[in-house]
């Protein structure tokens, strides 16, 4: 079954270290976006790739690189200049055209320890 | 720029009883989707709207969509506690070319016995 895959479900950070987390999907999507969950809160765009090797900056990308350097790919890493990174990420894909909106990922909880 | 809001953020209601979350955008499209998330888990997709008049149904829920009138609704019919769960809308900016889905800040529902 196509999907998209995030691992891993939680991860814990202590302060000065970077962190990655993985996001793949064979849905054999052209886009995939990275945002930032915090409690109660809405979705906040952190990173965004239409194509492989392109990728452009969201709303709040201080703090945060990605790659895309295979169209199934798209890693986020939480750099130790974000100070306070504890949220629940989600990553999603879509078609170029999008007639199906956005696929979520299943999320990653990043705690800060 | 394309602003997205929705209301109520919050809404407490009881089971059996009907009612309607608004979604209004401020700049023309015509695709718009709407996500259910559960507290701790992701974002499901529940309706794609793509185009001005469209209404789709599943279960107790019902989702529209006006593009003259720049806004959705997600109406509850005799609501139930298991329609308990954040209702986010999205749309999609076409007109700025293939930029990532807008986000409302979500409704919360609790539906009570």
């Amino acid at each position: 079954d196509g999907g998209i895959t995030q691992s891993p479900k939680y991860l814990f950070r202590k302060e000065g270290q970077n962190v990655t987390l993985s996001c793949e999907q064979n849905l054999n999507h052209d886009a995939m976006y990275w945002y930032r969950q915090d409690p109660g809160q809405g979705l906040r765009l952190i990173y965004y790739s239409q194509i492989v090797n392109d990728f452009q900056k969201g709303d709040i990308a201080e703090g945060y690189s990605v790659s895309r350097e295979k169209k199934e790919s798209f890693p986020l890493t939480v750099t130790s200049a974000q100070k306070n990174p504890t949220a629940f990420y989600l990553c999603a894909s879509s078609m170029a055209f999008r007639y199906s909106g956005y696929t979520f990922g299943s999320g990653t909880r990043l705690t800060v320890v | 720029e394309l602003k997205v809001e929705q209301n109520p953020l919050f809404l407490s209601m009881q089971e059996g009883k009907n009612y309607t979350i608004y979604c209004n955008y401020s700049t023309t499209s015509d695709r718009l989707y709407w996500y259910r998330q559960d507290p701790g888990k992701s974002l499901e997709s529940l309706f794609v709207l793509l185009s001005n008049g469209a209404v789709k149904q599943e279960g107790r829920l019902m989702a529209s969509l006006d593009t003259k009138a720049r806004l959705s609704t997600l109406h509850i019919t005799a609501a139930v506690h298991d329609l308990s769960a954040t209702y986010f809308c999205a749309v999609d900016n076409r007109n700025s070319g293939n930029t990532p889905l807008v986000f409302g800040k979500g409704t919360r529902l609790s539906v009570i016995a």
